[in-house]
């Protein structure tokens, strides 16, 4: 079946844009991870959605950061006002519940 | 604070060795302990997992030790290939509470199997 998809693949943005990542998890897993991942460093989390309930956003390192899970399947992450050090790979995972993860093969945003 | 530690950093090995990642946690609410392999460009891949009732789990050449009283579990890749070559990351999750299901992922390990 299919996996996690993410869109785009990358994206060039100038500093002070906003951008939107897109993730469309595995059908039917009712939960939904946002992790971020520097370049040559390990995964960050960032923001996860379990069903219903009230996400988790500890994770998220500024109030630019902000993400939405609609119908309980396609999650958008938004990054207002872009700095540089918001370069990175963003990477979103679905689970059945909450293992095991599987992974989409991210997005690469660079922001100049 | 980095929850979950990961070494060696960079791992080279010939083909048919057995590399050993290990990993060190201090948090005692962790409950579940993936390893993911990510290849250049590409999402990280779900390897092996382990629970902490456990001491060793096996799936082909991959192998993870647990040892729950020094709260530490290594990999170890039986006859490792060059298609091994590879990132390697160690993770954990936290039972219960509202963080329930996040991963704590270790600084991932860079394997090279030489020819």
């Amino acid at each position: 079946g299919a996996g996690v998809s993410q869109s785009p693949s990358n994206k060039v943005t100038e500093k002070g844009k906003d951008v939107e990542l897109r993730c469309d998890p595995i059908s039917g897993h009712t939960a939904l991870y946002w992790y971020r991942q520097s370049l040559g460093q390990g995964l960050e989390f960032l923001i996860y959605f379990q069903g219903n309930s009230a996400p988790d956003k500890s994770g998220l390192p500024s109030d630019r950061f902000s993400a939405e899970r609609t119908g309980g399947s396609v999650s958008t992450l938004t990054i207002q006002r872009t700095q540089q050090e918001d370069s990175a790979v963003y990477l979103c995972a679905s689970s059945p519940q909450t293992s095991p993860q599987y992974f989409g093969p991210g997005t690469r945003l660079t922001v100049l | 604070q980095q929850q979950v530690k990961q070494s060696p950093q960079s791992l080279i090995v010939q083909k048919g060795g057995i590399p050993i990642i290990n990993c060190a946690y201090e948090n005692t609410a962790f409950d579940y302990f993936p390893w993911y392999q990510q290849f250049p460009g590409k999402g990280p891949a779900l390897l092996i997992a382990i629970r902490p009732d456990v001491s060793e789990k096996k799936e082909g050449r991959f192998t993870i030790s647990f040892n729950k009283s020094a709260k530490q579990f290594s990999l170890h890749i039986m006859d490792s290939q060059p298609g091994d070559s590879a990132t390697y990351f160690c993770a954990a999750r936290e039972k219960g509470g509202t963080s329930y299901g996040k991963l704590t992922f270790g600084q991932g390990t860079i394997l090279t199997v030489h020819p």
